[in-house]
């Protein structure tokens, strides 16, 4: 089974832009988690979607959304990209068949740069 | 909120030796997971071993295992003759078992391991 998937892997934008970055999870899982990491900050959860619904919320300004389509596939976006949002970003990917007691599994993430 | 924390920035080893690396947590929850993953230079983060709050034994997988203290609040993982391949920052995470919190993960600050051969 391929694992989960993220592209693209590397990104450069400027102060102001946006940036859409997505996620493939592994075939059959429905759960889709992003995190970003930073060196400053550590791993923070972004927020999580379950068929095609936002299930979970982290401490994140509005400016970061996201999605997930019928496939499961999940798109994030940032708006008005600072230069604090320069960071990893990790999706993680879960079955959630037995009330969630399956382990996540994570993609390769996308490091972002914002100059 | 539940917290995770790993008191430990940095940690080596030699070779073939016996490492143990530390983690605690705080929760008011009874049921939760907790795991630890490994991140190597590639960044793609790796499950090492999980475990389930409501069982007591402790959980080992191969070199990997886990010394699960609940009344302690304590999660530390042993890794037994070391390889030149578990270099890596391990992380130490949490998850609450309640359906409402969903996959989300609490992760600790990350312990950086260096095998010296």
């Amino acid at each position: 089974k391929a694992g989960v998937t993220q592209t693209p892997r590397y990104l450069i934008k400027t102060r102001g832009q946006q940036v859409t970055l997505s996620c493939s999870p592994i075939s059959g899982h429905r759960s889709v988690s992003w995190y970003q990491q930073t060196p400053g900050q550590g791993l923070q959860f972004l927020f999580e979607y379950f068929s095609e619904t936002q299930r979970n919320k982290g401490n994140f300004p509005g400016r970061f959304s996201g999605r997930q389509f019928s496939n499961s596939r999940s798109e994030m976006n940032v708006s008005t990209l600072e230069l604090g949002d320069s960071a990893l970003y990790l999706c993680a990917s879960s079955f959630w068949g037995q009330g969630g007691r399956e382990t996540q599994y994570f993609g390769p993430g996308t490091r972002l740069l914002v100059l | 909120a539940q917290t995770v924390t790993q008191s430990q920035p940095e940690m080596s080893v030699q070779e073939a030796e016996t490492v143990t690396l530390s983690c605690t947590y705080d929760t008011s929850e009874s049921d939760y997971y907790l795991f630890w993953y490994k991140q190597p230079p590639s960044r793609q983060m790796i499950l090492v071993i999980r475990q389930e709050a409501y069982k007591q034994q402790n959980a080992t997988e191969n070199r990997f295992s886990v010394n699960f203290q609940k009344a302690a609040k304590s999660f530390s993982l042993k890794i037994s003759d070391s390889q030149l391949g578990d270099a890596a920052m391990y992380f130490c995470a949490y998850r609450s078992a309640k359906e409402t919190s969903g996959s989300r993960l609490t992760f600790g600050e990350g312990t950086q391991l260096t095998v010296n051969p």
